[in-house]
C-alpha cells in the first residue's frame, strides 16, 4: 500500500495568516491527489483533486500543488471557518489511502 | 444538486452485524461508484471499499475481506454497507462517498452514520 505522510501534525494560526500543509508519498502517484476539510463532528469535505484543482464552489483562496511524490495545500488569508483538520488522500492505486491529518487550530 | 443520505445510529451487540445504507439523488445513480470510508473514534480516515452501482462490482481493502459486503439497488439509487462479526472495536463513523464523474476522486460526501457495538 501506498503511505501518506502529512506535515505538519498540527499548526497554529491567526485569521488572515497564510499556512501550507505537505503531503508525501512513498511512491509516485502522478497527480492522483485529493485534499480533504473536516470539521468536529462533520463529514469531510472535498476541497481539492488532481493535486491542484478545486473542487466546486470552493474558496480561491485554497489552492494546491504537486507531482509524483510531495504536494502542498496552501491556504491564503485564513477565514475563522477554515480552522478544521485536513486531509490527503492518494487514488493512483488500490487501496486508496489518506494521510493521518493536520489540524490547523487558532492560535 | 447531489446528496447522499446515509440511515441513522446503530447500536449493536458484538458478534452481530450492521447494515448501513446510503441513498443517492441528484445525478444518474449508475453513473458514479461510491466508497466506504470508516472513522473511528478520535481517528483518521480508512478507506473500507468501493462498489461500481452500474453492475454492482465490488473492491475491497484486504483488511475488510470477509467481513463487509458491498451492495447496491438500482431502483432506490441505494447502497449499502454490510460489517459482521462486529467487536467494540468496530465503534466507529462509516461514510459513504461519491466518486467525481470526470475526475476520479471523491467529490460528494453522505453525512455519516455511528455505528456503537456495546454489550
Amino acid at each position: 500500500d501506498i503511505q501518506m505522510t502529512q506535515s505538519p501534525s498540527s499548526v497554529s494560526a491567526d485569521v488572515g495568516d497564510r499556512i501550507t500543509i505537505t503531503c508525501r508519498a512513498s511512491q509516485g502517484i502522478s497527480n492522483y491527489l485529493a485534499w480533504f476539510q473536516q470539521k468536529p463532528g462533520r463529514a469531510p469535505k472535498s476541497l481539492i483533486y488532481a493535486a491542484s484543482s478545486l473542487q466546486s464552489g470552493v474558496p480561491s483562496r485554497f489552492s494546491g500543488s504537486g507531482l509524483g511524490t510531495e504536494f502542498t495545500l496552501t491556504i491564503n488569508n485564513l477565514q475563522p471557518e477554515d480552522f478544521a483538520t485536513y486531509y490527503c488522500q492518494q487514488y493512483n492505486s488500490n487501496p486508496p489511502t489518506f494521510g493521518q491529518g493536520t489540524k490547523v487550530e487558532i492560535k | 444538486q447531489v446528496h447522499l443520505v446515509q440511515s441513522g445510529a446503530e447500536v449493536k451487540k458484538p458478534g452481530a452485524s450492521v447494515r448501513v445504507s446510503c441513498t443517492a439523488s441528484g445525478y444518474t445513480f449508475t453513473s458514479n461508484y461510491i466508497h466506504w470510508v470508516r472513522q473511528a473514534p478520535g481517528q483518521g480516515l480508512e478507506w473500507m471499499g468501493i462498489i461500481n452501482p452500474s453492475g454492482g462490482k465490488t473492491t475491497y481493502a484486504q483488511k475488510w475481506q470477509g467481513r463487509v459486503t458491498l451492495t447496491s439497488d438500482t431502483p432506490t439509487s441505494t447502497v449499502y454497507m454490510e460489517l459482521s462479526s462486529l467487536t467494540s472495536d468496530d465503534t466507529a463513523v462509516f461514510f459513504c462517498a461519491r466518486v467525481g464523474s470526470d475526475s476520479l476522486a471523491i467529490d460528494y460526501w453522505g453525512q455519516g452514520t455511528l455505528v456503537t457495538v456495546s454489550s
